[in-house]
């Protein structure tokens, strides 16, 4: 598609399980977001990815969090022994990296821990 | 480093009166300003962007902006609401690496029919 793709678009777990988000970037932009949105609340910036490497992961919470994008493309946003404060909207969002600021969102994922 | 605060949680405003949804920044050297819309189950979209020049920025939809350095605000407008335009507001900025953004706490804006 045109946009930004994320899934799963909700997601249910029980705490201490793992979980991954997985983002499919517009075609083309080099440059990679993850968001965290409580409820209530504006976008927390996670992690930056321009092409493959993390540039930026100063807002992961912890080491329970981890993102990937091995290929350039798709990236995939890991949390491990989720908690309940996990729960959020995760948005992912592309950009050109030139274009400072102009990011392109996904609807996000929904995670519930229960 | 940049901040940006938004100071109405809600505005409600008559559709085809004018709107206004106000940002507030606080920033050292000269500030980089977007406005950004959520419109409910949709995915955020970018309005507009300050970086230099003119004060008056004009984005999507019928939307702008005003940069107003002495008073550090750069508020959003329209000139004649449409009930269409009820959605989530927030206002951002750059901090840090310069790629991270960071989003105030939001406007829910109403326009009433």
């Amino acid at each position: 598609g045109a946009g930004v793709s994320q899934t799963p678009s909700n997601k249910v777990t029980e705490k201490g399980k793992y979980v991954e988000l997985r983002c499919d970037p517009i075609s083309g932009h080099t440059a990679l977001y993850w968001y965290r949105q409580s409820l209530g609340q504006g976008p927390e910036f996670l992690i930056y990815f321009q092409g493959t490497g993390a540039a930026d992961d100063s807002g992961l919470p912890n080491d329970r969090f981890f993102a990937v994008r091995p290929e350039g493309s798709v990236s995939t946003l890991k949390i491990q022994r989720t908690e309940r404060g996990d729960s959020a909207v995760y948005l992912c969002a592309s950009s050109f990296p030139q274009l400072t600021g102009e990011l392109f969102f996904g609807e996000g994922s929904r995670l519930t821990v229960l | 480093a940049q901040s940006v605060a938004q100071p109405e949680d809600q505005v409600n405003v008559a559709e085809g009166n004018p709107l206004t949804v106000k940002c507030t920044y606080s920033v050292s050297g000269n500030p980089y300003l977007f406005w950004y819309v959520q419109y409910p189950n949709r995915g955020l979209q970018f309005l507009l962007k300050y970086i230099t020049g003119d004060n008056l920025v004009k984005g999507s939809y019928g939307f702008e902006a005003e940069f107003n350095k002495s008073q550090t605000s750069f508020h959003l407008k329209k000139p004649s609401a449409l009930v269409s335009d009820s959605a989530l507001y927030f206002c951002a900025s750059p901090s840090g690496s310069a790629r991270q953004l960071t989003f105030g706490s939001g406007t829910q804006l109403t326009v009433l029919p």
